[in-house]
């Protein structure tokens, strides 16, 4: 079963706007990640970010995690056409916190 | 440099066929896993291993089967039981609370 669900699945938008997404799950966590596929290639990861953490950044990603919610966000600040690609929330739980469920992912499209 | 492979990028099985898919890791990572990824979905997990010569199911194991006899790798085997194998599938290695890295993937078409 997927316990991750982004939203929205797809988003256009123009070069330099910024890009979010959010992820909802439904069981207590050990961290959640945020993956990037191009069509056709394998994932990439982007940040983990752990239970007791809020927020992270890395780049021009800003990550947040809200446990109460059981939610969290991607924001891409300054969006550029290499941004273009499938981005994916994935949950990690148990004691290692390294066994991933995967959402069915966020779709975007950085118009030049 | 360390990293992920899998092949073949492209397999075509037919009816009744078993397929080996390969994943081999020189990241010295614990975990590895294997994904199926259908058309504009998401990832489901087929088995996964945290440690050699052990692995476990994952939610749709069925119709698959692995080993993991050196840390290095973690081949899967397509069996013919699987009666809709055509997807796209990834290997991932991990360390305990780190970020996957994942292969680039082997795309299986039943013909």
């Amino acid at each position: 079963s997927q316990q991750g669900e982004e939203d929205p699945q797809a988003l256009s938008i123009q070069e330099g706007e910024n890009a979010t997404m959010n992820c909802s799950y439904k069981t207590s966590i050990n961290n959640l990640q945020w993956y990037r596929q191009n069509s056709g290639r394998g994932l990439v990861h982007l940040i983990l970010i752990r239970s007791n953490e809020r927020e992270k950044h890395s780049g021009r990603l800003r990550v947040t995690l809200d446990t109460s919610k059981k939610s969290s966000s991607l924001l891409i600040t300054a969006s550029r056409a290499a941004d273009t690609a499938s981005y994916f929330c994935a949950t990690g739980y148990g004691a290692a916190g390294n066994k991933l469920t995967f959402g069915g992912g966020t779709r975007v499209l950085v118009k030049p | 440099d360390g990293g992920i492979t899998q092949s073949p990028k492209y397999l075509f099985r037919k009816e009744g066929q078993n397929v080996t898919l390969s994943c081999e890791q020189n990241l010295n990572h614990d975990a590895m896993y294997w994904y199926r990824q259908d058309p504009g979905q998401g990832l489901r997990l087929i088995y996964y291993s945290q440690i050699v010569n052990d692995f476990q199911k994952g939610d749709i194991a069925e119709g698959y089967s692995v080993s993991r006899e050196k840390k290095e790798s973690f081949p899967l085997t397509v069996t013919s039981a699987q009666k809709n194998p055509t997807a796209f599938y990834l290997c991932a290695s991990s360390i305990s609370q780190g970020g996957y890295t994942f292969g680039s993937g082997t795309r299986l078409t039943v013909v």
